[in-house]
């Protein structure tokens, strides 16, 4: 079974500063896809980016991109610019991409969150 | 763009009530898939559905049941209601017959917040 582990239960910033969040996994597979999820005061989650395991390249969307270290099985997230919307809890996920056969292909495991606050 | 439907926003039962939650994929989306968020935790997995066939199944009680239609929709049904089912219940979907990575993404509803009583 895979395993997610954020082991900042919070973190802030100020506006317009940088901050990066850990994320570390295990498993035993191959190919998968990591993710970061926000979650607002809303309780809406809302996917932030995503990055493929047989791609070196780090994913990069807008003020996000990661960090991705496949033989550490470490995936952070760094947001510049820090925004004060950018306040939320934010999840790392793991997936096993289905395909596969087997079973638990396509659910997501989630970390325990890390809570930012933006502060003006 | 279209987003994921749940219905309903909000639910308040009794303890040994049934409920019913309803979910209406992003349209064309072929997958869906039901979580369960505690307070203060993360979402855990209950159950999926590919083309209105079981995908996978999750920690989700013999208590619940859900299945998704010719339409897509799913619903997801809790009988004998626990106080520990209150919590916030997301609705995903995805479109799996996409090619290319974006087939992975996982789309989440607004969830239906149960609270029993």
């Amino acid at each position: 079974a895979q395993t997610v582990t954020q082991s900042q239960p919070e973190m802030s910033v100020q506006e317009a500063e940088t901050v990066t969040l850990s994320c570390t996994y295990d498993t035993s597979e191959n190919n998968y896809y990591l993710f970061w999820y926000k979650q607002p005061p809303s309780r809406q989650m809302i996917l932030v980016i995503r990055q493929e395991a047989y791609k070196q390249q780090n994913a990069t969307e807008n003020r996000f991109s990661v960090n991705f270290q496949k033989a550490a099985k470490s995936f952070s997230l760094k947001i510049s610019d820090s925004q004060l919307g950018d306040t939320a809890m934010y999840f790392c996920a793991f997936m096993k991409p289905w395909g596969g056969g087997g079973t638990s292909y396509g659910k997501l495991t989630f970390g325990q969150g890390t809570i930012l606050t933006v502060h003006p | 763009a279209a987003g994921v439907i749940q219905s309903p926003r909000h639910l308040i039962k009794e303890k040994r009530e049934t409920a019913t939650l309803k979910c209406y994929p992003i349209p064309r989306h072929d997958t869906v898939y039901w979580y369960q968020q505690g307070p203060g935790q993360d979402p855990q997995f209950l159950i999926s559905f590919y083309e209105k066939m079981q995908s996978d199944k999750g920690s989700i009680p013999d208590r619940f049941s859900a299945q998704q239609f010719s339409d897509y929709h799913s619903e997801l049904n809790m009988s004998s209601l626990e106080l520990g089912d209150s919590a916030l219940y997301f609705c995903a979907s995805s479109l799996r017959g996409l090619a290319g990575d974006k087939a992975h993404e996982q789309y989440f509803g607004p969830g239906t917040r149960l609270t029993v009583t």
